[in-house]
């Protein structure tokens, strides 16, 4: 099947620091992938649609200056978090499509701001 | 319109048994149903997915039943094991919507009892 890494699989930062998150598609090319975060117990709430060559599209209510978005080529999309705070600690989970529907999603990024 | 509705919360099914989970939408423009099975600290993993053009798909011990009529689609789990332990998100999606975003359900805990 369509495998999906990230990178790294859990970070620890600083309040006011940055980190970024890497998503790859190992075995296909990506036009689009989404980013995700999951609070513990709960469903995921999509963050954004990122789409190789173009701006990414936000859903409404995140912050586009806090998380960058890159979709550099086709089989990398890179989530920056900018200057975190505790309450951006999460799962942070991307997902690239393959065709036009089906969605394979990364292992996940845990992040802990301190 | 955009939501999908999941239940149960949670669920306790004893080894051997049909563990059993539903979903409802409003929007008659979605057009795939894909299930994620989820572990713990892991990202989601497509599990099976139906179009609303067949009323039944059946995979290994997992089916999905498609009621276009009442807006209705259910995971049944046949023989229940307790690797099947994990959180079970149905899911739907527009073909022809912008990149195919997903909507999730609010997800089920599925504890399988030996």
């Amino acid at each position: 099947g369509a495998v999906v890494s990230q990178h790294p699989s859990w970070v620890i930062c600083k309040s006011g620091t940055s980190v970024k998150i890497e998503c790859r598609s190992l075995d296909f090319q990506a036009t689009t992938m989404f980013w995700y975060r999951q609070f513990p117990k709960q469903s995921l709430m999509l963050m954004a649609t990122s789409n190789e060559g173009s701006k990414a599209t936000y859903e409404q209510g995140v912050e586009k200056d806090k998380f960058l978005i890159n979709h550099a080529s086709l089989t990398l999309s890179t989530l920056t978090v900018t200057s975190a705070h505790p309450e951006d600690s999460s799962f942070y989970i991307c997902s690239a499509v393959l065709g036009t529907t089906k969605q394979y999603f990364g292992p996940g990024t845990r992040l802990t701001v301190t | 319109q955009q939501q999908v509705k999941q239940s149960p919360q949670s669920l306790i099914v004893q080894k051997g048994g049909i563990s059993i989970i539903n979903c409802a939408y409003e929007n008659t423009a979605f057009d795939y149903f894909p299930w994620y099975q989820q572990f713990p600290g892991k990202g989601p993993a497509l599990l099976i997915a139906i179009r609303p053009d067949v009323s039944e798909k059946k995979e290994g011990r997992f089916t999905i039943s498609f009621n276009k009529s009442a807006k209705q689609f259910s995971l049944h789990i046949m023989d229940s094991q307790p690797g099947d332990s994990a959180t079970y998100f149905c899911a739907a999606s527009m073909k022809a919507s912008s990149a195919s975003k997903i909507i999730f359900g609010s997800g089920t805990r599925l504890s399988i009892r030996p």
